[in-house]
């Protein structure tokens, strides 16, 4: 089976912009988790979707989004970029169920200039 | 508030000899506890894992030991190659509600060296 993919790997982007991140799961895959990595907080859950639907959340602002689509594929959406969002961003995918564990993808570089 | 919590940012040991890192929680919810490996550019991995419901996990070179009264798991690895060098993970995750089984919550890590 092909491994958690994300997209794009590396990214550039100034104060104020928006970007946008994509995850592929593992097929049959439906639980996908984005994590934030930052060298003083170490690895931050963001939010978790399930079937197309956010089932959980983590303690970040309403600028960080993201979705599912019906073929498990997710997004991250962070608008009005700041300094602090610099992060490497991981996403990963399980089953979901209460002895699955979460497979990582490679993660994608985010740098706010 | 630092629910998963490895105290010792760093770790180093002979080839051979065997690693140990350790972790603490606490949370009384989590019931369900994991290890990853990172290495630098490159997502975590599992390595393995260990439910509320026992007290030892074992996985070839690597044994998971759960203390809960202690609210203390570590990892043990015998032996230690130099492969084995990388960040280590603690994770723990609550089945609280049934809904929460994508959510983990990390420790800060353990850099770990082993010396060939």
């Amino acid at each position: 089976k092909a491994g958690v993919t994300q997209t794009p790997r590396y990214l550039i982007k100034t104060r104020g912009q928006q970007v946008t991140l994509s995850c592929s799961p593992i097929s049959g895959h439906r639980s996908v988790s984005w994590y934030q990595q930052t060298p003083g907080q170490g690895l931050q859950f963001l939010f978790e979707y399930f079937s197309e639907t956010q089932r959980n959340k983590g303690n970040f602002p309403g600028r960080f989004s993201g979705r599912q689509f019906s073929n498990s594929r997710s997004e991250m959406n962070v608008s009005t970029l700041e300094l602090g969002d610099s992060a490497l961003y991981l996403c990963a995918s399980s089953l979901g169920t209460m002895v699955s564990w979460q497979f990582f993808g490679p993660g994608t570089r985010l740098t706010v200039l | 508030d630092q629910q998963v919590k490895q105290n010792s940012p760093s770790l180093s040991v002979q080839e051979g000899r065997i690693s140990i890192l350790n972790c603490d929680y606490t949370n009384s919810m989590f019931d369900y506890f994991l290890w990853y490996k990172k290495y630098p550019a490159e997502g975590p991995t599992f390595l393995i894992s260990i439910s509320s419901i026992k007290d030892k996990n074992e996985d070839g070179r690597f044994t998971v030991f759960l203390n809960k009264s202690a609210k203390h798991l570590s990892l043990h690895i015998v032996p230690s190659q130099p492969g084995d060098s990388a960040v280590y993970f603690c994770a723990a995750r609550s089945s609280l509600g049934g809904t929460s089984y994508g959510k983990l919550t990390f420790g800060q890590g353990t850099i770990l060296t082993v010396h060939p």
